[in-house]
């Protein structure tokens, strides 16, 4: 039972527009949900963070949202730019479960110029 | 500022050899993490540690062994390679074990023939 899922493994957008990314969780133990971008041959790198206390948060360019009702997080990347282009991953942790990090199988974002 | 480092890059290995993973990081981080990525999956645990001497598994810890010896060190230990762990390994350290973002390493590629 995959506990993390993130639907739609890839998504293309111009540039300048804005990028939303879609990740559904199942475990209402999460309480801890991470972004990280990934670039080939590299490791993934973390992005923008949010705690279930919260709904929002903002770190220029890049927005998640968080729906606890819904387990369903987004991030937003406006406006995209071709240099964001690479798979971003989602992933979620409960402090219960001593904070490991369960990942989604990621989203090939491409940015055309 | 190295981070995390990961060695070697690439790998083939035939069926039965085995292998160590190296990974190393200098920013004195407690928690370390063995991650597995298959084509178009998200990342597996495989094993991690909370410190020195202490180690734990992950979701998918049959044939890997690791030890954590030093703060800076976790090796991954592959015996009797099989064709089922061809895959990208990704070794990771955090601050904290929740609420605290990932480091990853650029990984190492295997591939088992």
């Amino acid at each position: 039972d995959q506990q993390v899922k993130q639907n739609s493994p890839s998504l293309s957008v111009q540039e300048g527009r804005i990028s939303i990314l879609n990740c559904d969780y199942t475990n209402s133990m999460f309480d801890y949900f991470l972004w990280y971008k990934k670039y080939p041959a590299e490791g993934p790198t973390f992005l923008i963070s949010i705690s279930s206390i919260k709904d929002k948060n903002e770190d220029g360019r890049f927005t998640v949202f968080l729906n606890k009702s819904a387990k369903h997080l987004s991030l937003h990347i406006v406006p995209s730019q071709p240099g964001d282009s690479a798979v971003y991953f989602c992933a979620a942790s409960a402090q219960t479960n001593a904070g490991k990090s369960t990942f989604g199988d990621g989203t090939t974002l491409t940015v055309k110029p | 500022n190295a981070g995390v480092t990961q060695t070697p890059k690439f790998r083939i290995l035939k069926i039965g050899q085995s292998m160590t993973l190296q990974c190393t990081q200098d920013m004195n981080h407690n928690y370390m993490y063995w991650y597995r990525q298959d084509p178009g999956m998200g990342l597996k645990l495989i094993y991690y540690s909370v410190g020195a001497g202490i180690t734990d598994k992950g979701e998918v810890p049959n044939g890997y062994n690791v030890s954590r010896s030093t703060t800076e060190d976790f090796p991954l230990r592959l015996e009797l390679a099989a064709p089922s762990q061809t895959s990208v390994y990704f070794c990771a350290s955090s601050y904290r074990i929740y609420n605290s973002p990932l480091h990853f390493g650029n990984g190492t590629r295997l591939t088992v023939t």
